[in-house]
């Protein structure tokens, strides 16, 4: 049972453009919410990370939006550069240090791609 | 400030025998978990261990194991080896209190 669900699987933004990425959870007990970054050969770096008692959270270019009824969240990127493409992953665990009961539970990833 | 060390950073062993991979976290973090990424399944967690004690493990088979060590370090275990087990293993370590976790670059097992 897939816990967390990410949207797209692969997305192309132009230079400049707003980059959205979606993701739903159905484990109520998650109370923390990370968004990683990975990129060909490296480990998932983390960009930003949100609990559940802000809807929004900004760093940067980068902004989660938080919906707690609709247990929804996403990642918008703004001002997208190619520096940008990488593949981003959703994240939700329960608990202690954003580790929790099970670990994090990650989504499937969002390849993204900024063209010039 | 060091990041996540994991050693090695390639693998190569055949179906049957067993392997070990290290990981050495950020100074003065105590958690260190650990994941199995594929492109079929995504990134899944192994297991977690704080202060040399297992919190937290995942759904995996016995074959795989761990532990950590006094110093914080963690070796994970994978015996008899399969196919199946082919894959990128990624160790990340964290403060224990609140704080995000910090990935390694990985380990890339590959069973032939």
């Amino acid at each position: 049972q897939q816990q967390v669900k990410q949207s797209p699987q692969s997305l192309i933004v132009q230079k400049g453009g707003i980059s959205i990425i979606n993701c739903a959870y159905e484990n109520t007990a998650f109370d923390y919410f990370p968004w990683y970054q990975q990129f060909p050969g490296k480990g998932p770096a983390l960009l930003i990370a949100i609990r559940p008692d802000v809807s929004e959270k900004k760093e940067g270019r980068f902004t989660i939006s938080f919906n707690k009824s609709a247990k929804q969240f996403s990642l918008h990127i703004m001002d997208s550069q190619p520096g940008d493409s990488a593949t981003y992953f959703c994240a939700a665990s329960n608990g202690r240090s954003g580790g929790g009961a099970d670990g994090l539970t990650f989504g499937k990833g969002t390849h993204l791609i900024i063209q010039p | 400030k060091a990041g996540v060390t994991q050693t090695p950073r390639y693998l190569i062993k055949t179906r049957g025998q067993q392997v070990t991979l290290s990981c050495s976290p950020i100074s003065g973090h105590r958690s260190v978990s650990w994941y199995q990424q594929t492109p079929g399944q995504g990134l899944q967690f192994l297991f977690e261990y704080f202060s040399e004690t297992q919190r937290n493990k995942g759904n995996f088979p016995g074959r795989f194991s761990g532990r950590q060590f006094s110093n914080s370090r963690s070796e994970m275990n994978v015996s008899t080896l399969e196919l199946g087990d082919s894959a990128l293993y990624l160790c990340a370590s964290s403060h224990g209190q609140g704080s995000g976790y910090t990935f390694g670059s990985g380990t890339r097992l590959t069973v032939v």
